[in-house]
């Protein structure tokens, strides 16, 4: 089945900072990648995702890439905020087939220092 | 509106207690999930419901038993839990199903059993 590998699984940033989170997936065929970010005491809110035929997506200070050859896509988050200080967690889906089904990355917690 | 909504949003049951989770969205959606997710860790799939039909049963043991009355709610019934169960439980909906369609995440129910 697939696998999802996540780094780092800590990053500590200073307010203003970029940060960026990398994810591998292990099945060719996962055509379905979201970004999700977990507050603590909260369920994962989805703050963005990619497709298969979508190189880059950009929303206001987050973007994700793909490099479907290599098997890996990222999170960049720009001029980061204390705000933005939580658990970050990718995900790939086999899309067409599984009903669904996330294969998660084990997470990244992210503290943003003001 | 994304909301999907989770009572109870705290549960403390006995091992030999029955109780019910309930899970809502008002957003048209025909895929809904069950997902378990332990502390510091990324949520893992239970059962999927697909057009109110169950379609995916992740080897869930049979003291954890979904139920989805309409295309609106779903239920997971408890019966006879272990100390292990203890974790925070997630519902999630999307609109399509298949993997291809955005899945939005409750605030879950956060389970002690003791």
């Amino acid at each position: 089945g697939e696998n999802v590998e996540q780094h780092p699984s800590t990053l500590s940033v200073q307010e203003g900072d970029s940060a960026v989170i990398k994810c591998t997936y292990s099945d060719s065929a996962s055509n379905y990648f979201p970004w999700y970010k977990q507050e603590l005491g909260k369920g994962p809110q989805l703050i963005i995702d990619i497709r298969s035929n979508v190189g880059e997506k950009k929303d206001q200070r987050i973007a994700v890439t793909l490099n479907k050859t290599a098997k890996h896509f990222s999170l960049h988050i720009t001029e980061t905020q204390p705000e933005d200080s939580a658990v970050y967690f990718c995900a790939a889906s086999l899309g067409g087939t599984s009903y669904g089904k996330l294969t998660f990355g084990q997470g990244t917690i992210l503290t943003v220092h003001p | 509106d994304t909301e999907v909504t989770q009572t109870p949003k705290h549960l403390v049951m006995g091992m030999t207690n029955k109780k019910s989770l309930k899970c809502e969205q008002h957003m048209g959606h025909r895929a809904m999930y069950w997902y378990k997710q332990k502390a510091k860790k990324p949520p893992e799939l239970m059962f999927v419901y697909s057009y109110e039909k169950l379609s995916i049963n992740e080897s869930v043991p049979s003291r954890f038993s979904p139920e989805c009355p309409n295309s609106s709610l779903l239920n997971l019934h408890l019966h006879a839990l272990q100390p292990e169960d203890s974790a925070l439980y997630l519902c999630a909906s999307s609109h399509k199903t298949g993997g291809l369609g955005e899945q939005y995440f409750g605030p879950g129910t956060r389970l002690t059993v003791t």
